[in-house]
């Protein structure tokens, strides 16, 4: 069974452009969360998705924001993008529920710099 | 929201048992702590989850008293491919939503 599958894996952004990277689960897992990781602040819960519905948000600012599709492919999205927003971008896919009761399965992540 | 602490670094040798422990509170009164390892450029990989007392699978086992203000993941007989960064999961309500709060993570350096 495939994993899950993160694109791009590396980008490279101008302050104020926006951002859209994409993750695709591991087949049949309807649930996708999406995580920032940072040498500072670690890793950061920004949103899970279920079914093509946000049930849960991180405390990130509205420029963060994401989508999940019927075939639960998901996307997420930065716009205006500010030099702190460099970090590794995780997804994870997990079968059912709420991320935490479930087994996770991580991507590779997409490393994206803002210069 | 909850709040995790965890020891930055270890240092074992081989063959050796680890316990790394993750103190939390405010954690949800009815979800399951979760354990991940990760590698440098590598997602994070789950080791092991639980809800009280003592969960064993085939890499660890984690203990989780009855408080449930911390757990204790414990691996045994590490090998040096035992290195790497293990974090602790949790969830909790706030701000109106529901979080899910990773700790900072615990470096393991396992010496030959």
């Amino acid at each position: 069974k495939a994993g899950v599958t993160q694109t791009p894996r590396y980008l490279i952004k101008t302050r104020g452009q926006q951002v859209t990277l994409s993750c695709s689960p591991i087949s049949g897992h309807r649930s996708v969360s999406w995580y920032q990781q940072t040498p500072g602040q670690g890793l950061q819960f920004l949103f899970e998705y279920f079914s093509e519905t946000q049930r849960n948000k991180g405390n990130f600012p509205g420029r963060f924001s994401g989508r999940q599709f019927s075939n639960s492919r998901s996307e997420m999205n930065v716009s205006t993008l500010e030099l702190g927003d460099s970090a590794l971008y995780l997804c994870a896919s997990s079968s059912d529920g709420l991320a935490l009761r479930y087994e996770q399965y991580f991507g590779p992540g997409t490393r994206l710099t803002v210069t | 929201l909850a709040k995790t602490t965890q020891p930055i670094s270890m240092d074992s040798y081989e063959g050796q048992e680890v316990n790394i422990t993750c103190s939390h509170n405010n954690i949800a009164t009815n979800d399951y702590i979760t354990w991940y390892q990760q590698f440098p450029s590598q997602g994070p990989r789950f080791i092991i989850q639980g809800y009280k007392t003592k969960v064993t699978n085939e890499v660890a086992s984690l203990f989780i008293p009855a408080d449930r203000k911390s757990s204790t993941l414990s691996l045994p007989r590490v090998s040096l491919s035992d290195t790497a960064v293990y974090y602790c999961l949790v969830g909790s309500s706030g701000a109106g939503s529901y979080q899910l709060t990773f700790g900072k993570g615990t470096k393991l350096s396992v010496i030959p």
